[in-house]
């Protein structure tokens, strides 16, 4: 069964640091393109960053761009978004998915929750 | 960059059928999407891959979740509605630099 675990949201202050992780098991991590996808509250889906399957191929939404930085140890089948200069507006759920190429996410981890605020 | 454009909301009577439509940019019309369903509090959970001609249903998806295409537009039909199908219905896309996700529609079952 795949499954994608999320951790290390919180409380933070503007201007802040936080990492989140993303656990995968289930599957061949190494194998699969991973995602990040966040959803501030009351709000819909908003694409984070991607990540190809050797960590060499990266792209993230112009929001996040020079501010948060994905990556992923496939030794650990953990994915990572590193978030610094966080912002209020930076407050929202944060959810991993395994991506289908060239589609989406085809899995979703149960989220985690980051709250930018002084 | 592809933009999708969903309706805000549908709704429909228990056991019947609705239709949820995304719209994809016109130069972008070609590209295939991803249904994913939201139910209230709970992470999103994918439901199918559709391109302009055929759909794939995820694993343990119901056969009343399908898919059709017509031009830029991609639908998502749900027929013998179930009170549990209420909940937000999103379409994904995938370009070369970026992914997209259009607004939602939100399924209300009557």
């Amino acid at each position: 069964e795949v499954q994608l675990v999320e951790s290390g949201g919180g409380l933070v202050q503007p201007g802040g640091s936080l990492r989140l992780s993303c656990a995968a098991s289930g599957f061949t991590f190494s194998n699969y393109w991973m995602q990040w996808v966040r959803q501030a509250p009351g709000k819909g889906l908003v694409w984070v960053s991607r990540i190809s399957d050797d960590g060499n191929n990266i792209r993230s939404a112009d929001s996040v761009k020079g501010r948060f930085t994905i990556s992923r140890d496939n030794a650990k089948n953990t994915l990572y978004l590193h978030m610094n200069s966080l912002r209020a507006e930076d407050t929202a759920v944060y959810y991993c998915a395994r991506s289908l190429l060239g589609v989406g996410g085809d899995y979703w981890g149960q989220g985690a929750l980051v709250t930018v605020s002084a | 960059q592809p933009v999708l454009t969903q309706s805000s909301s549908a709704s429909a009577s228990l056991g019947s059928s609705v239709k949820v439509t995304c719209t994809l940019s016109s130069e972008h019309s070609g590209y295939t999407i991803a249904w994913h369903q939201q139910q209230p509090g709970k992470a999103p959970r994918y439901l199918m891959r559709l391109d302009s001609g055929r759909y794939s249903r995820g694993g343990g998806v119901p056969d009343r979740f399908s898919g059709s295409s017509s031009g830029a537009d991609r639908y998502l039909t749900i027929s013998s509605l179930q009170f549990e199908d209420e909940a937000d219905y999103y379409c994904e896309t995938w370009d070369s630099n970026i992914q997209v996700f259009g607004g939602g529609t939100k399924v209300t079952v009557l």
